[in-house]
């Protein structure tokens, strides 16, 4: 079956402006996890989701990033106000559900904040 | 804190010269230890999971080990086609608690010379 998608690819917006970045999981897993990724560093952990709540949003810079996941299935991960520091990629990564599943990651989104 | 330090930070190789890449970390307690490997622009790609100290996993000329403080990812007779960088990531499990979010280190960029 299809892998994690995410759209965009590649988002380009202006320092200050608001930016939504989505999440399609593979089809029947119920855990959905957010990374960042700046240059030459490994992803660092932002938000996972069991189903619709958020099971730990320890990860989450501050309270300009906002993630949901409503129907349990796509997520969404919000950006207001963003900054130059945003800058990076965003990878989504799903598992069946059990916390020591295995994750599989999308492509990410790369996004610049101008 | 969970912890996870890889090293070196790159490797070159040429084809059919075999080498180890090393992965130490600090946990509370390891829930598991996951290898991905990633090209460039993509997102990371699973290839081993390890649970607990002597166990071992192999896959076509990579063979992954784990003791109580460090992971290696052995490459015997290396390929132009593995290049990648290779990324080592810790989940926790602590106090009856299992964590979801994996930890990664910075990874290990592998260039293999034909």
């Amino acid at each position: 079956g299809a892998g994690v998608s995410q759209t965009p690819s590649n988002k380009v917006t202006e320092k200050g402006k608001y930016v939504e970045l989505r999440c399609d999981p593979i089809s029947g897993h119920t855990a959905l996890y957010w990374y960042r990724q700046s240059l030459g560093q490994g992803p660092e952990f932002l938000i996972y989701f069991q189903g619709t709540g958020a099971a730990d949003d320890s990860g989450l810079p501050n309270d300009r990033f906002f993630a949901v996941r409503p129907e349990g299935s796509v997520s969404t991960l919000k950006i207001q106000r963003t900054e130059r520091g945003d800058s990076a990629v965003y990878l989504c990564a799903s598992s069946r559900g059990g916390i020591s599943e295995t994750q599989y990651f999308g492509p990410g989104t790369r996004l610049l904040v101008l | 804190e969970d912890q996870v330090t890889q090293s070196p930070e790159a490797l070159r190789l040429q084809e059919g010269e075999s080498s180890s890449l090393n992965c130490s970390y600090t946990v509370s307690g390891l829930r598991g230890l996951f290898w991905y490997r990633q090209d460039p622009g993509k997102g990371p790609e699973f290839l081993f999971t390890l649970y607990s100290a002597g166990e071992e996993k192999e896959k076509e000329r990579l063979k992954a080990t784990l003791t109580k403080k460090e992971s290696f990812l052995h490459i015997t007779a290396p390929k132009p086609e593995d290049s990648a960088t290779y990324l080592c990531a810790v989940q926790a499990y602590a106090g009856g608690t299992s964590y979801g979010k994996l930890t990664f280190g910075q990874g290990t960029i592998l260039t293999v010379h034909p």
